[in-house]
This record gives structure tokens, sequence and C-alpha cells, in this order.
């Protein structure tokens, strides 16, 4: 079933603007994992943030992680054109393999 | 980082044949392998996971007799579209986790995709 549930589905802003987004999940997690997709590419991991850490960087890449409202957010500062792309939240929990959230595709206009 | 080889990248078919894609990790040794299937601007749905040296656990409603895994080694997986008919086709991917990172827990490599065309 699916767990994460990313938040806009679309986005579009101009280069050099902030995007953000959000990923909402369902159940008790051990981490929670950022990947970006290139059109018809498979993903590339960006960042994994555990349970017990609350903000996490890596780059232009920021990651929040709110267990309480069982919700992060993904932060890319500075955008660039070769930032479009999709965006998935994973999350892994337990024994099981990881679950997929819908996506954001972010579009960055030159 | 760990490198996943996908192949074919493109495949088109006609129906009723079967295709078989290949996965592999190239730079360390996965005994966990997923295979998943990804709908024009959806998420990806794990069809099942592959396990070195075992059965495929399939997810459910994952027909197994119609999409055949193996993992004969700790480098490469298969799948087996048989049978294949057009509402198969579609972008399939398969990822691995390397050998030496926890069983679930860890990131996840994934191939570049293939896409089948099933006329």
């Amino acid at each position: 079933s699916q767990q994460g549930e990313e938040d806009p589905q679309a986005l579009s802003i101009q280069e050099g603007e902030n995007a953000t987004m959000n990923c909402s999940y369902k159940t008790s997690i051990n981490n929670l994992q950022w990947y970006r997709q290139n059109s018809g590419r498979g993903l590339v991991h960006l960042i994994l943030i555990r349970s017990n850490e609350r903000e996490k960087h890596s780059g232009r890449l920021r990651v929040t992680l709110d267990t309480s409202k069982k919700s992060s957010s993904l932060l890319i500062t500075a955008s660039r054109a070769a930032d479009t792309a999709s965006y998935f939240c994973a999350t892994a929990s337990g024994n099981t393999p990881l679950v997929f959230g819908k996506g954001t595709r972010l579009s960055v206009i030159a | 980082g760990a490198v996943v080889s996908q192949h074919p990248s493109r495949v088109i078919c006609k129906s009723g044949t079967s295709v078989k894609i290949e996965c592999r990790s190239l730079d360390f040794q996965a005994t966990t392998m997923f295979w998943y299937r990804q709908f024009p601007k959806k998420s990806l749905m794990l069809m099942a996971t592959s396990n070195e040296g075992s059965k495929a656990t399939y997810e459910q409603g994952v027909e197994k007799d119609k999409f055949l895994i193996n993992h004969a080694s700790l480098t490469l997986s298969t799948l087996t579209v048989t049978s294949a008919h057009p509402e198969d086709s579609s972008f399939y991917i398969c990822s691995a986790r390397d050998g030496g990172s926890s069983a679930w827990a860890g990131e996840l490599f994934f191939g570049e995709g293939s896409r089948l065309t099933v006329l």
C-alpha cells in the first residue's frame, strides 16, 4: 500500500527561486528517503533522514522530518533548470521494502 | 556510488512473445533486488522482491507466472514478461541494495529502467 504522499503534485518556479516539496506518511518509520527521477530514467537517491533526526543538509538540499506530524519536506535552494525532474519520498518501515509516494513534478524555468 | 545496470533500455515486441530484462549490480553484491513498474506520471509500483538463490516474493495482484523473476547470482536478476500483451507496456525499473547495508532500511540504487512496448 502506498505510504508517502507528496504535495504539491506539480510545481513550476523560476530559476533562482527555492522549491519546497512535502511528504506525508501514515505509519512509523525507520527512515525517510528522497529520490529524484529525470524523465524516462531511473531514480537517484538524494538524501536519507533517520527517524531520530530532524533536519539534514546536502549541498542545496535541505530535508526536515517531523515524526509527530508524520511529514517531511525537501527544500531545493537557488533552483536551476537542471533541477527539473520528479521527486519522490520513500519510507522505510521494519522489514518491508521501501514504499514510494506519488511524486512531485518540478519544473524550473530559465 | 553503487551502479546498477539495466538492459535493454527499450524493447518493442509483438503480442504473445516473451521479453527478458536484466538487472546487474556492477560493483557490489546484491542479495536482494526489487522490480518496479511505473506508469506515465505515476509513482513506482513494487512488483516483487528478488532474493538471490530463492524464489521471488511477489506483491499482491502481481501474477508470478506472468512476470518470472530469477536471481541466480549475487549480481544478476532477470525479469521475464511472458506472453506479453499491450497492457503490459510500461516502464520497468529494477533496484538493488548493497549487501552490506541493513536489509531494508538503506538507500536503493536504481537501474535506468526498461521501456517495454507491446504491439
